[in-house]
């Protein structure tokens, strides 16, 4: 069965406090994804890598970072948190045949709360 | 205009009846497109995905799409109180594995 885990289910943090979180796909896909869910808005892509070391800036990056160092393991990195990255946090990883892409996998999100 | 529009609803649908979800969206180089189904604290699940004009059956589910009218729906047959959560349009164009989002429509089925 595949899986995409994310290192925590909530997560409260104070302003300006750097914050990671950690995405790990067992699937051995070369892609991952990293978006933001708020109400009215849906989701939104952050950031998104095609591979090891390689990142590419989606829709919102401001204020993020990632990090790819492993295939399966893909990092949002939040340097100096601020109240209005209070948000839910998810992570995905498509699966690709062919160059369409059927499924993408979804891990269970982050609720981060920025105080 | 938003590259993927949904009407958020709320949608009631008596149980056991035909609910309908419309997504409409503005890029024509899109080439595949999906349903999620996303319970409330729950990340989103596939429903289905449909690359060509026409309709595509999975169970009580149907994925129509429409690429001359830039529109894509799901009918959801014989609803149940289970299928009540905000359902996710979603778009990508060949080749490119980012996912463009709708805001989502939020379906209730009423017993």
């Amino acid at each position: 069965d595949v899986k995409v885990t994310q290192s925590s289910r909530y997560l409260v943090k104070r302003t300006g406090e750097k914050v990671f979180l950690e995405c790990v796909q067992d699937m051995d896909h070369e892609n991952m994804f990293w978006y933001r869910q708020d109400p009215g808005l849906g989701l939104r892509l952050i950031y998104f890598s095609y591979d090891v070391k390689m990142k590419e800036k989606g829709d919102i990056p401001e204020g993020y970072s990632v990090s790819r160092e492993k295939k399966e393991r893909f990092s949002l990195i939040l340097e100096s948190a601020s109240t209005n990255q209070t948000s839910m946090y998810l992570c995905a990883s498509p699966k690709a045949s062919g160059g369409l892409t059927d499924t993408q996998y979804f891990g269970p999100g982050t609720r981060l709360t920025v105080l | 205009q938003k590259e993927v529009e949904q009407n958020s609803g709320p949608l009631s649908v008596p149980e056991g009846a035909i609910a309908s979800l419309n997504c409409t969206y503005s890029d024509r180089g899109s080439q595949s497109f999906f349903w999620y189904r996303q319970y409330s604290g729950k990340s989103p699940e596939l429903i289905m995905f449909i690359y060509s004009n026409g309709d595509k059956e999975d169970g009580r589910f149907t994925a129509q799409l429409n690429k001359a009218s830039q529109y894509v729906s799901l009918l959801i047959r014989d609803s149940q109180p289970s299928d009540s959560a905000t359902y996710l349009c979603a778009v990508t164009n060949f080749g490119n594995e980012k996912l463009t989002f709708g805001t989502g429509t939020r379906l209730t089925i009423i017993p």
